[in-house]
Parts: C-alpha cells; sequence; structure tokens
C-alpha cells in the first residue's frame, strides 16, 4: 500500500524557518517524482516545488524560489522542505504528493503556522 | 505561469443530476490536465489525469473532455458522497491550480 507521512509542521514566529519531511512507502521511491503543494486555511490549492526521482531536477513556484530548499533522500524513502524566513502568508498545511504530471498519492499534509 | 480559471465557483444540484465543471487555462497545456476532489479536512483526490483518463478506483459518472485551454469534468449522476471542491490543475508549463469549483447537493 503508498504512504506518504509528513512530518515537521508547527507553530513558528516570522523570521524562524522549519524542516518539512515526507515518508514515502509501499512504492519504489526513486522511480517517482515528488511534489510539495500547500493549501491556507479556507482557501486553495498552491503547487510549492517539485523534485524528480533522481533529485537532479528541482522546479519552484515564484513564491517559493529563494526561501525554500527541496531535496531527497532516496536511501531514506524521504522527501524535504526546507523553509526560511517564515511569513504569516506561509501559514498553511503543506502536502506531500507523488507524480510527475498529475498526483496520484498524497499525504495527510503538515500544518505550519506563522505567528507571533 | 498558466492560470487556470474554474467556473463556476458554486454550483448547487440534487442527487441524479448531471454536473458540468470548467476550467479554462490562458494558454494552451495541451492534454496536462489533471482533475482532483476535495473533502473538508481530507488530501485531495486524483480523479482524472491527462484531461481525460480516469484514476484508479474512480467510479464511472466521473468523466473528463477538452484540451488546449478548455476543459470540463462532468459527473453524470451526482451522489451525495460527490459534495466536494473540484480543482483542475495544468503540468504543461511548471504546476498551477485553478480556484477550484464548490459542489453543493441538495
Amino acid at each position: 500500500e503508498v504512504q506518504l507521512v509528513e512530518s515537521g509542521g508547527g507553530l513558528v514566529q516570522p523570521g524562524g524557518s522549519l524542516r518539512l519531511s515526507c515518508a514515502a512507502s509501499g512504492f519504489t521511491f526513486s522511480s517517482y517524482s515528488m511534489n510539495w503543494v500547500r493549501q491556507a486555511p479556507g482557501k486553495g490549492l498552491e503547487w510549492v516545488s517539485y523534485i524528480s526521482g533522481s533529485g537532479r531536477t528541482i522546479f519552484y513556484a515564484d513564491s517559493a524560489r529563494g526561501r525554500f530548499t527541496i531535496s531527497r533522500d532516496n536511501g531514506k524513502n524521504s522527501t524535504f522542505l526546507e523553509i526560511n524566513g517564515l511569513r504569516v502568508e506561509d501559514t498553511a498545511v503543506y502536502y506531500c504528493a507523488r507524480g510527475l504530471y498529475s498526483s496520484d498519492y498524497w499525504g495527510q499534509g503538515t500544518l505550519v503556522t506563522v505567528s507571533s | 505561469e498558466i492560470v487556470l480559471t474554474q467556473s463556476p465557483a458554486t454550483l448547487s444540484l440534487s442527487p441524479g443530476e448531471r454536473a458540468t465543471l470548467s476550467c479554462r487555462a490562458s494558454h494552451s497545456v495541451d492534454s496536462y490536465l489533471a482533475w482532483y476532489q476535495q473533502k473538508p479536512g481530507q488530501a485531495p483526490r486524483l480523479l482524472i489525469s491527462d484531461a481525460s483518463k480516469r484514476a484508479s478506483g474512480i467510479p464511472a459518472r466521473f468523466s473528463g473532455n477538452g484540451s488546449g485551454t478548455h476543459f470540463t469534468l462532468t459527473i453524470s449522476s451526482l451522489e451525495p458522497e460527490d459534495s466536494a471542491v473540484y480543482y483542475c490543475q495544468q503540468r504543461s508549463n511548471w504546476f498551477t491550480f485553478g480556484g477550484g469549483t464548490k459542489v453543493e447537493i441538495k
């Protein structure tokens, strides 16, 4: 069974940093691209970042470029999203999702709250 | 950036009725268009990929159509459990999501 489990969210002050993790199981992780997608409270979905199966190809949304860093460790079947300089507007549920052209599996999400 | 515009914002229909949701792209996305269903408190669920391919386990009442800049998601006969927000997403140029259509069942 394919499973994606995010962790690392929490309450952070503006300007702080967080590292989100997504642990994958049930499939050959290195064969799949992964994405991070976020959803602010009561709002729609926003794609944040993409990483290819090898980790060699990375894309960021304009809103994420410069402060967000995506990475993966295929030996640990995990992908990560590091966020620096957190802003109030980064408050959202962050999902990891599997797939290149569409995302067929999603984690349950981890909530990041940025507030003083 | 390719902008996806979904309409209507809200659709209120009775069980058994047909729902037609629209997604228009600001530039052609070929057939790199997916549809997702999201219920409150849940992660999105893939319904349709490549504009018209139903994902595994998705009921046949869900169908997708279109290419280029205009796409539709049709639910042929609404069930109460279809109450949700539906999003389109393109993967032709980076990734973007539409703003969503909320389907309410009367």
